[in-house]
C-alpha cells in the first residue's frame, strides 16, 4: 500500500536559519509528490508540486523540494527561515493510477524560535 | 485564484443532531473531497465525488453521507451527530485531469458535538 512517512512530529529552529523537512514514500512508480502547509486554525495551502522532469522545485514563500528517485524522498527546504513559517506541514502523493485521491503524511510542526 | 467556500468556520451541535457541512467551489473542479483532520491522525478522507451524483467512500466513511446535486457545491451530512465526529473538517477540489490533481483546500469547519 501506498504510504508517505515524516519522521519529525514537530522541529524548531531559530529565525534566520536553514530548514529541511523529510519526507518519505513507499511507492512502486514515481508518484505525483506535493507540499503544503496549514496554519493554525487554517486550510491546506499549496506549497509546490512533483510531476516530472527537473527533480528540483521551486515553490511560493521561498519554499523548495527536491525529489530523489533512489531515497524515494521529497524533502522541503528553506535557506533562511520566518516567524510567519510557523505552521504544520504535509507532504502528500498521489499515485499515478489513482490520481484522484492524494495521500498525506501525518505532518511535522514548524516552531520558529526568536 | 481557486477559491473553496465552507459555509460555517465553527460550529457546535448536539448528540443526535443532523449536521450539514457545505462547501463551494468556484474553478469548475470535477473532484470534491471530504476530509477530517485530527491531532495526531492526519487527514483521513471521508468521501470524494468526481462528479455531479457521483460518490465513492474514502477511508472513514462510517457515520457520513455526501451530496453532490451540483458540480460547484458538496455537502457532508451527518446523520445524527455523535461526540466522536468532533473534529476539524476540510473540503478540497481539484480539477481532475492528467497532471493537474493538486487540491485546493477550504479553509475548514470545526465542529463539536456535546
Amino acid at each position: 500500500a501506498q504510504s508517505v512517512t515524516q519522521p519529525d512530529i514537530h522541529i524548531t529552529v531559530s529565525e534566520g536559519a536553514s530548514l529541511e523537512l523529510r519526507c518519505n514514500y513507499s511507492y512502486g512508480a514515481t508518484p505525483y509528490l506535493f507540499w503544503y502547509v496549514q496554519s493554525p486554525g487554517q486550510g491546506l495551502q499549496l506549497l509546490l508540486k512533483y510531476f516530472s522532469g527537473d527533480t528540483l522545485v521551486q515553490g511560493i514563500k521561498g519554499f523548495e523540494a527536491e525529489f530523489k528517485r533512489s531515497q524515494s524522498s521529497f524533502n522541503l527546504r528553506k535557506p533562511s527561515v520566518h516567524w510567519s513559517d510557523a505552521a504544520e506541514y504535509f507532504c502528500a502523493v498521489a499515485p499515478y493510477s489513482s490520481a484522484s485521491k492524494i495521500i498525506f503524511g501525518s505532518g511535522t510542526r514548524l516552531s520558529i524560535r526568536p | 485564484d481557486v477559491k473553496v467556500t465552507q459555509s460555517s468556520r465553527y460550529l457546535v451541535k448536539r448528540t443526535g443532531e443532523k449536521v450539514f457541512l457545505e462547501c463551494v467551489q468556484d474553478m469548475d473542479h470535477e473532484n470534491m473531497f471530504w476530509y477530517r483532520q485530527d491531532p495526531g491522525l492526519g487527514l483521513r478522507l471521508i468521501y470524494f465525488s468526481y462528479d455531479v451524483k457521483m460518490k465513492e467512500k474514502g477511508d472513514i466513511p462510517e457515520g457520513y453521507s455526501v451530496s453532490r446535486e451540483k458540480k460547484e457545491r458538496f455537502s457532508l451530512i451527518l446523520e445524527s451527530a455523535s461526540t466522536n465526529q468532533t473534529s476539524m473538517y476540510l473540503c478540497a477540489s481539484s480539477l481532475g485531469t492528467s497532471g493537474t490533481v493538486e487540491q485546493y483546500f477550504g479553509p475548514g469547519t470545526r465542529l463539536t458535538v456535546t
